[in-house]
């Protein structure tokens, strides 16, 4: 079974400040995709990143990036430069059958 | 569309009465999925759907909710005989096809609250 883990419930930064993020996650597949999810508090999900198993080189978007260590399946999003508006809960997620993990709640401090 | 709505955006119910929940994914989308998010939580996922067929529907929590999908776009979630801790926000997110790992856009979501 797949299953995805965030061990972080809830997080805080200053704003500009660098955070990371969290994630593990179990799968038999060997290829597969993995994203992470911003959810704001107006309830729409969007996808921040999204990172190809059989790349090794770590996705970026802007701001974020992510660390992915495939052997220990591990997949940690990091904000730079945080801002206020990144104040959410992240859900990292496992494709193929879209397994999400428990969310991290980041507060953004001015 | 230009977006996956979902309809309604709230809905307050009885306990014991059955609840209908839509979605209307993107045109040209063909999976689509029902998550379920108590408040505060992650998401659950429910069911998905490649076209008309729900391959898996092991996520259903109990008997009592059923989803179907027709003519490849819309899909409706029916829960029946409701109970308090089916309250939650449903979520509704289509994608380009299930078989490649494609972004999910996600729908507002409908509040559902059972008193």
């Amino acid at each position: 079974a797949q299953t995805v883990t965030q061990s972080q419930p809830e997080m805080s930064v200053q704003e500009a400040e660098t955070v990371t993020l969290s994630c593990t996650y179990d799968t038999s597949e060997s290829n597969y995709y993995l994203f992470w999810y911003k959810q704001p508090p107006s309830r729409q999900m969007i996808l921040v990143i999204r990172q190809e198993a059989y790349k090794q080189q770590n996705a970026t978007e802007n701001r974020f990036s992510v660390n992915f260590q495939k052997a220990a399946k591990s997949f940690s999003l990091k904000i730079s430069d945080s801002q206020l508006g990144d104040t959410a809960m992240y859900f990292c997620a496992l494709g193929n059958d879209m397994r999400f993990g428990a969310g991290t709640r980041l507060t953004v401090k001015p | 569309g230009a977006g996956v709505s979902q309809s309604p955006s709230n809905k307050v119910t009885e306990k014991g009465k059955d609840v209908e929940l839509r979605c209307d994914p993107i045109s040209g989308h063909t999976a689509l999925y029902w998550y379920r998010q108590s408040l505060g939580q992650g998401l659950e996922f429910l069911i998905y759907f490649q076209g008309n067929s729900a391959p898996d529907k092991s996520g259903l929590p109990s008997d009592r909710f059923s989803a179907e999908r027709t003519g490849g776009s819309v899909s409706t979630l029916t829960i029946q005989r409701t109970q308090q801790e089916d309250s939650a926000v449903y979520l509704c997110a289509s994608s380009l096809d299930w078989r490649m790992p494609y972004e999910q856009y996600f729908g507002p979501g409908t509040r559902l609250t059972v008193t």
